[in-house]
């Protein structure tokens, strides 16, 4: 039982290339979200999805894309990157999402946009 | 719009010596407001889930408190150990399934 695993864990870019942060649960969680964490601004909601097939934004989603094929799955894509989207990414999955609050987290995915 | 705001900053405590962290929060009815602890590196660990005013809930040298406009986490004769980040979250029932964050609180406990 993995929990949520993150790939990649370190990734360097530069300002407009695209990339995909991945994100993969096998608790069979329902919930799924991503936030992204800068200094001094605690944990900013990026998109979530309430489950396959099912997405909604965020505080924070211009720049992102997410889809949600599978339960397991939530992959985050930056179109075109920006050094202000520099940041430690992380993944987060709940079985009952907002109703609990319980969520679990991902070691996190840490970005340099060049 | 909901938002959690999460004071002091920074608290820096000797070992064994008492204190509580505030959370205060704006929500359309709430439906549940959450404590996260985070240590460098790491991912945030689930502590706590608070429902309505007045609702308790304890975890070893923690306690969170909450009323209609904030929330407290007690520190009792805390450890080394208990230091980090900690963190406060919302939901409220007007924000569809978002869970918002505030910025934390950095608790350094000294030998």
């Amino acid at each position: 039982n993995a929990g949520v695993t993150q790939t990649p864990k370190f990734q360097v870019l530069k300002t407009g290339q695209s990339m995909t942060l991945q994100c993969a649960q096998d608790m069979n969680h329902e919930y799924m979200s991503w936030y992204r964490q800068d200094p001094g601004m605690g944990l900013r909601l990026i998109h979530y999805s309430v489950g396959a097939g099912i997405t909604d934004q965020g505080e924070v989603p211009n720049g992102y894309n997410v889809s949600r094929s599978t339960t397991e799955d939530f992959p985050l894509r930056l179109l075109s990157a920006a050094p202000s989207q520099t940041s430690v990414y992380f993944c987060a999955s709940s079985y009952e999402g907002s109703r609990t609050g319980e969520l679990f987290f991902g070691e996190g995915s840490r970005l340099t946009v060049l | 719009e909901d938002q959690v705001t999460q004071s002091p900053e920074a608290l820096r405590l000797q070992e064994g010596e008492s204190s509580s962290l505030n959370c205060s929060y704006t929500v359309s009815g709430l439906r549940g407001l959450f404590w996260y602890r985070q240590d460098p590196g790491k991912g945030p660990e689930f502590l706590f889930t608070l429902y309505s005013a007045g609702e308790e809930k304890e975890k070893e040298r923690l306690k969170a408190t909450l009323t209609k406009k904030e929330s407290f986490l007690h520190i009792t004769a805390p450890k080394p150990e208990d230091s980090a980040t900690y963190l406060c979250a919302v939901s409220g029932y007007s924000s569809a399934s978002k869970i918002i964050f505030g910025s934390g609180t950095r608790l350094s406990i000294r030998p």
